[in-house]
């Protein structure tokens, strides 16, 4: 059980576009949802956590008119990167969380890679 | 931000020694967590340990934590070289929900 899911698991595009990255759970209900960016041999960094229904709550120096979240159902998360620039290629990880766990348990999806010419 | 510092950065053994990698962190926390990540994939959840434990194993896995120190160790015993990876500690600080993650142990098991 608690298998989430990520789709697609790379993308290339073009600078300026919008790119759309989903996170599903399938076997559970995911009140809240997480995303983190990571770089290269580098480390995760939480982006933004949204809770089904509500607005993301964005951290410090990460854009939230650049990086939409949307988690309109408690399977599924969007992130999408608008106006994408070659420094948004990124590893992009969601995690899920049921919040049934008195430790917040977060289980995490296989990954995006994003790369932007 | 982080608030995990890791050490060592990165760590080469040969298979069948054992590998000790450590994590130390700023503020309380409710429990710590140690994740596998295979190059270029997804997180492995491979522990979690809560404050008011001192040691915990599982299978060739043990992990140790120190509040009064604000650290942690994971060891792993008679290593393989599946268990090339990296390693990341990560906290969930009292009253929150979010991780914060470690900058990882690249480890290396040379056959």
């Amino acid at each position: 059980g608690a298998v989430v899911s990520q789709h697609p698991s790379w993308v290339i595009c073009k600078s300026g576009t919008s790119v759309k990255i989903e996170c599903r759970s399938l076997d559970f209900q995911a009140t809240t949802m997480f995303w983190y960016r990571q770089f290269p041999k580098q480390s995760l960094m939480l982006m933004a956590t949204s809770n089904e229904g509500s607005k993301a709550t964005y951290e410090q120096g990460v854009e939230k008119d650049k990086f939409l979240i949307n988690h309109a159902s408690l399977t599924l998360s969007t992130l999408t990167v608008t106006s994408a620039h070659p420094e948004d290629s990124s590893f992009y990880i969601c995690s899920a969380s049921s919040g049934q766990s008195s430790y917040n348990e977060q289980f995490f999806g296989p990954g995006t890679r994003l790369t932007v010419l | 931000s982080q608030q995990g510092e890791e050490d060592p950065q990165a760590l080469s053994i040969q298979e069948g020694e054992n590998a000790t990698m450590n994590c130390s962190y700023k503020t309380s926390i409710n429990n710590l967590q140690w994740y596998r990540q295979n190059s270029g994939r997804g997180l492995v959840h491979l522990i979690l340990i809560r404050s008011n434990e001192r040691e915990k194993h599982s299978g060739r896995l043990r992990v140790t934590l120190d509040t009064s120190k604000k650290s942690s160790s994971l060891l792993i015993t008679a290593s393989r070289a599946a268990d090339t990876a990296s390693y990341f500690c990560a906290t969930v600080q009292l009253g929150a929900q979010k991780l914060v993650f470690g900058q990882g142990t690249r480890l290396t098991i040379n056959p």
